[in-house]
């Protein structure tokens, strides 16, 4: 189906440990987004890609990586998990100026 | 730079009773401007979007939202409330030139709850 799909849905992980979290869209659209959401501060974006191998920074991109080698997936990856890191993460894309972005069902990450 | 502002963090209304969530926005040029929903365990479904070719923006479910811009504003209403529209409500903003209109810019989100 087409779509936007992310995994795992849930995770739980240890501080210092690496965890990557996986984006696939079947859409072709170029643009691919990775957003935190927390309570009282709606979504913050990471960061985003125009295309593969086009990334940039969002408005809180520390602690994370991404990489964006084929059009269709976009991990996210935190290298050495924080209990700041605790959120629930969403993958959207769109095709780009003023279009909607579609979103994924997130993942919910608890860092103990 | 960009912000969204969303008055009210929650909502009551009764079942069939206006809905009315507030959105303003701050913009140097003109923007464009998105309701999503979220429903619980979900991601984000776009609701409605403006993108300058009308004022009053017509979107799924009855919701609607005018902008206006002598106000800055993107109101999201909706003449009856169903059960079914309990849920969290995002007001995004993208700026229409270049560079950095493809990044979205989120407000804090306005819970809805339906009263029977």
């Amino acid at each position: 189906d087409a779509g936007i799909t992310q995994s795992p849905r849930y995770k739980i992980t240890e501080t210092g440990r690496q965890v990557t979290l996986m984006c696939h869209q079947t859409w072709s659209h170029s643009y691919m987004f990775w957003y935190r959401q927390d309570l009282g501060h709606g979504l913050r974006l990471i960061y985003y890609s125009a295309a593969a191998d086009i990334t940039d920074k969002g408005e809180v991109p520390d602690g994370y990586v991404v990489s964006r080698s084929k059009t269709e997936n976009f991990p996210l990856t935190l290298e050495s998990a924080t209990r700041s890191q605790t959120s629930v993460y969403f993958c959207a894309s769109n095709m780009g100026q003023g279009q909607p972005q579609h979103f994924g069902d997130g993942t919910r990450l608890s860092i103990l | 730079a960009q912000s969204v502002t969303q008055l009210g963090s929650h909502v009551s209304v009764s079942e069939g009773a206006l809905v009315l969530l507030r959105c303003n926005y701050s913009s140097s040029v003109p923007p464009y401007l998105f309701w999503y929903v979220q429903y619980p365990n979900q991601g984000l479904q776009l609701l409605l979007k403006y993108t300058s070719a009308a004022t009053l923006v017509k979107g799924i479910n009855d919701f609607e939202a005018e902008f206006k811009k002598s106000e800055t504003s993107f109101h999201l209403t909706k003449p009856s409330a169903h059960m079914s529209d309990a849920a969290e409500y995002f007001c995004a903003v993208s700026l229409i030139s270049s560079g950095s209109a493809r990044q979205l810019t989120f407000g804090s989100g306005t819970q809805l709850t339906v009263l029977p």
